[in-house]
């Protein structure tokens, strides 16, 4: 079953702009990851926030996450036409001695507008 | 980083035809794999787990007869639509893990049109 849901489902923003995505979730967790997915690819891991940690940057990405609220952000700064794509959130309560899968969210769809 | 192989990256085939994806682990040992199914502007919703000379778990609504998977070796899965039929129609993702890195790594899809 979805756990991750995004909001917005799509949004579109002029280049250099920033894009935020939201993300919330229904059970505890051991982390969230946040993946690009480029129209027709696979999904690419852009980051990982675990559940001790309140933010996350890696270069023009910055994520939070609130557990508390069981919810997370991600935000594009100076946004480019390149960052166009799906973006996804995916929770693991994996601890380690497991081996379950992620569970993903239904995505975001960014469009950067040049 | 890690890198996915899967192939193919398209496939159309006639009904009632079987049809096998390959996803291999190029500079890892991927200890377990995953195959997720998408549709059109939809998520990804987790087919099965595979985990190397084991049998595959399955989730819940998945006929374990339709997806046959095998994870014969380390650096290779395979999951065959047997039968296919056009609701089968798909992307169709594998993933794999490797000891205890949280990460996931995707090959690059398999778009399965049933004709």
């Amino acid at each position: 079953s979805q756990q991750g849901e995004e909001d917005p489902q799509a949004l579109s923003i002029q280049e250099g702009e920033n894009a935020t995505m939201n993300c919330s979730y229904k059970t505890s967790i051991n982390n969230l990851q946040w993946y690009r997915q480029n129209s027709g690819r696979g999904l690419v891991h852009l980051i990982l926030i675990r559940s001790n940690e309140r933010e996350k940057h890696s270069g023009r990405l910055r994520v939070t996450l609130d557990t508390s609220k069981k919810s997370s952000s991600l935000l594009i700064t100076a946004s480019r036409a390149a960052d166009t794509a799906s973006y996804f959130c995916a929770t693991d309560a994996w601890s380690g001695g497991g081996a379950d899968g992620l569970t993903f969210g239904k995505g975001t769809h960014l469009i950067i507008q040049p | 980083g890690a890198v996915v192989s899967q192939h193919p990256s398209r496939v159309i085939c006639k009904s009632g035809t079987s049809v096998k994806i390959e996803c291999r682990s190029l500079d890892f040992q991927a200890t377990t794999m995953f195959w997720y199914r998408q549709f059109p502007k939809q998520s990804l919703m987790l087919m099965a787990t595979s985990n190397e000379g084991s049998k595959a778990t399955y989730e819940q609504g998945v006929e374990k007869d339709k997806f046959l998977i095998n994870h014969a070796s380390l650096t290779l899965s395979t999951l065959t639509v047997t039968s296919a039929h056009p609701e089968d129609s798909s992307f169709y993702i594998c993933s794999a893990r490797y000891a205890t890195n949280e990460k996931l790594f995707f090959g690059s899809g398999t778009q399965l049109s049933v004709l």
